[in-house]
């Protein structure tokens, strides 16, 4: 079991540019989501799933998107970076038990600057 | 919609000594409480976790407790050891109502001393 992969490690981005974060679990979890850490703030929800097909927002949305077309894969696409998504970006998946929490498991994170 | 706080920001203890780390949650609808370790370059880790119907929960040296009367829990860690040094993340979610969001408080980044 690989867990959750997340690929780049590591990314640089000129304001404009458009790219997509990789995460990918095989796992089996249906509930993924993407978290983005800036210090000082903790982790900050940006969109989640709870099933292929279904996305939400999270408390930080705005120039993220997500789609999940597989239970296995949940990409987050910035379409015109800007400096202020420089920042660590997790990816993270749980079983979803009906009804009831269950922990999240966390991929290492893609650095991502903008300049 | 949920709001986490966590104190303090950093914590320097001695080896052998304790050290606690407190957040308080706004949701009262909130229902978990998992605690996250995270090392330098990797992602957050579950280390203990409650869950509402619980007022303390103990894994070794890692203790939990939730005040859900004053929406407060806390994580005590004893006998710190050096390999303790890391940044701790408490959360809240409710599964229920909450639209499956985990909200994370702000982090403590903690130093043990050997």
């Amino acid at each position: 079991n690989a867990g959750v992969t997340q690929t780049p490690k590591f990314q640089v981005l000129k304001t404009g540019q458009s790219m997509t974060l990789q995460c990918a679990q095989d796992m089996n979890h249906e509930y993924m989501s993407w978290y983005r850490q800036d210090p000082g703030m903790g982790l900050r929800l940006i969109h989640y799933s709870v099933g292929a097909g279904i996305t939400d927002q999270g408390e930080v949305p705005n120039g993220y998107n997500v789609s999940r077309s597989t239970t296995e894969d949940f990409p987050l696409r910035l379409l015109s970076a800007a400096p202020s998504q420089t920042s660590v970006y997790f990816c993270a998946s749980s079983y979803d038990q009906t009804g009831k929490n269950s922990p999240l498991h966390f991929g290492n994170g893609t650095r991502l600057t903008v300049t | 919609g949920e709001n986490v706080e966590q104190h303090p920001s950093t914590l320097s203890v001695q080896e052998g000594d304790s050290a606690v780390i407190k957040c308080t949650y706004s949701d009262s609808a909130s229902n978990y409480f998992p605690w996250y370790k995270q090392e330098l370059g990797k992602g957050p880790q579950l280390i203990i976790d409650i869950r509402s119907n619980v007022g303390e929960k103990k894994d070794q040296r890692i203790a939990v407790t939730l005040n859900k009367t004053a929406k407060h829990f806390s994580l005590h860690i004893t006998e710190t050891q050096p390999e303790d040094s890391a940044v701790y993340f408490c959360a809240a979610s409710n599964r229920n109502t909450g639209g499956f969001k985990t909200i994370f408080g702000a982090g403590t980044r903690l130093f043990v001393k050997a």
